[in-house]
């Protein structure tokens, strides 16, 4: 089974700075990677699929980049809605695992 | 427009077995696979399984001796049974639709809580 292990577990950044979540698949996943945003009491939701296209809707301020096992999240001028919990996952072959999860906070 | 919304009860007792439905609308089973995915009370996400497109299913390898997918596509549901249920069960259980290139769930739906409690 591919393991998907994301970085950091938690992150506290202000409105208007720039963050990077990072997510390293324990095989190459070929590109195959959807990063996801939940905030509370609510559902998941896609951002990104294919390490780095946006999902329709997604504010451009969202980006994803990487290759083979390692892969990052970024999310420049942070804005109030952005500080929620963010989950990487292979989307390669089931299993379908998710990262951790990386829980932004407001400082 | 498609949706996808999570039934079943909210509370069930130790060792007893979990009945769950996924009801769509707005797509096909036939065309889409559905997934189960589940998150504790303030934990992460896990894959439990998935009812492929075709019909064929697979699972998470830590539940699979508990676990089974089944569907009717007549009735456009998913379902999702679990047995000798635990406390550590206890999770919201959402059902979500895998794109068309199945690597990525792009509708989810509103999940239920399990609670598993005496």
């Amino acid at each position: 089974d591919i393991q998907m292990t994301q970085s950091p577990a938690s992150l506290s950044a202000s409105l208007g700075e720039t963050v990077t979540i990072e997510c390293l698949a324990s095989e190459d996943i070929y590109d195959i990677l959807a990063w996801y945003q939940q905030k509370p009491g609510k559902s998941p939701q896609l951002l990104i699929y294919d390490a780095s296209s946006l999902h329709t809707g997604v504010p451009s301020r969202f980006s994803g980049s990487g290759s083979g096992t390692q892969y990052s999240l970024k999310i420049n001028s942070l804005q109030p809605e952005d500080f929620a919990s963010y989950y990487c996952q292979n989307g390669l072959s089931a299993p379908r695992t998710f990262g951790a999860g990386t829980k932004l906070e407001l400082k | 427009e498609v949706q996808l919304k999570e039934s079943g009860p909210g509370l069930v007792q130790p060792s007893q077995t979990l009945s769950l439905t996924c009801t769509v609308s707005g797509f096909s089973l036939t065309d889409y696979s559905v997934h189960w995915v589940r998150q504790p009370p303030g934990k992460g996400l896990e894959w439990m399984g998935v009812m492929w497109s075709g019909g064929s299913t697979a699972y998470n390898s830590a539940l699979k001796s508990r676990l089974s997918i089944s569907r009717d596509t007549s009735k456009s549901q998913v379902f999702l049974k679990m047995n000798s249920l635990q406390t550590e069960d206890t999770a919201i259980y959402y059902c979500t639709r895998d794109s068309i290139y199945n690597n990525y769930f792009d509708y989810w739906g509103q999940g239920v809580m399990v609670t598993v409690s005496s």
